[in-house]
């Protein structure tokens, strides 16, 4: 079974609609992470939640919306796409904090804008 | 160093050398270092977590070690094998953030048979 999964893998879709991307963890971690791959290739983290709340908002556009349905759950809804949102987007989890604890990724969710 | 910092870019290594990489990252604000194996299209995957100032891992053929007064960390590869051919990511955990990764750029692996 896929610890973390996301959905969907490949998306392409043209500038100005509105797409969601959902992540699901069958880990039973308390936080959850969407991270984005960006043109040079680090991976940046958008937002956190933990137990459903958030606790990190990266200076993110207002247009990308998590949501947290329940401490299983983080989707990540953007509006008004643009072309400079083409990326890979990664949902992840981990048992509290990262201090000391691993982080488990998703295998990824390409967008690509046209 | 304001940022994680992976050296080299990339490496091409023959079956069966031993190779290794940096990671530096801030040591005024740090708490733990992760270190992650990523091929592409797949999930990246953890290889360690570490914390203390001379702290050594290991995990079959892979090893890493941590400098945390001078902010960097090594990971080694020993008698590397094709499957060995990934990108390998490190990334800081901050001391006043506990919940954020901060990642190098990685260091990309290719392993010729």
């Amino acid at each position: 079974d896929t610890a973390v999964s996301q959905t969907p893998k490949y998306l392409v879709t043209q500038m100005g609609n509105d797409k969601s991307i959902k992540c699901e963890q069958n880990l039973g971690h308390d936080t959850m992470y969407w991270y984005k791959q960006d043109s040079k290739k680090f991976l940046k983290i958008m937002f956190s939640y933990n137990n459903k709340e958030l606790i990190i908002n990266e200076t993110v556009p207002n247009r990308f919306s998590p949501k947290s349905p329940d401490k299983a759950h983080l989707n990540l809804h953007i509006n008004s796409l643009e072309l400079g949102d083409s990326a890979v987007y990664f949902c992840a989890s981990s048992p509290g904090t990262v201090s000391g604890n691993t982080i488990y990724f998703g295998e990824g969710s390409w967008l690509t804008v046209v | 160093i304001l940022n994680v910092e992976q050296s080299p870019q990339s490496l091409h290594v023959q079956e069966g050398d031993s190779t290794n990489f940096t990671c530096s990252f801030p040591s005024s604000n740090f708490y733990a270092l992760h270190w992650y194996r990523w091929e592409t299209a797949k999930s990246p995957e953890a290889l360690f977590v570490m914390t203390l100032n001379g702290d050594e891992k290991k995990k079959g053929r892979i090893s890493a070690t941590l400098n945390t007064k001078e902010g960097y960390s090594y990971l080694y590869i020993k008698g590397s094998q094709p499957e060995d051919s990934a990108t390998y990511l490190c990334a800081s955990s901050p001391m006043d953030s506990s919940y954020k990764l901060i990642f190098g750029s990685g260091t990309r692996l290719l392993v010729r048979p």
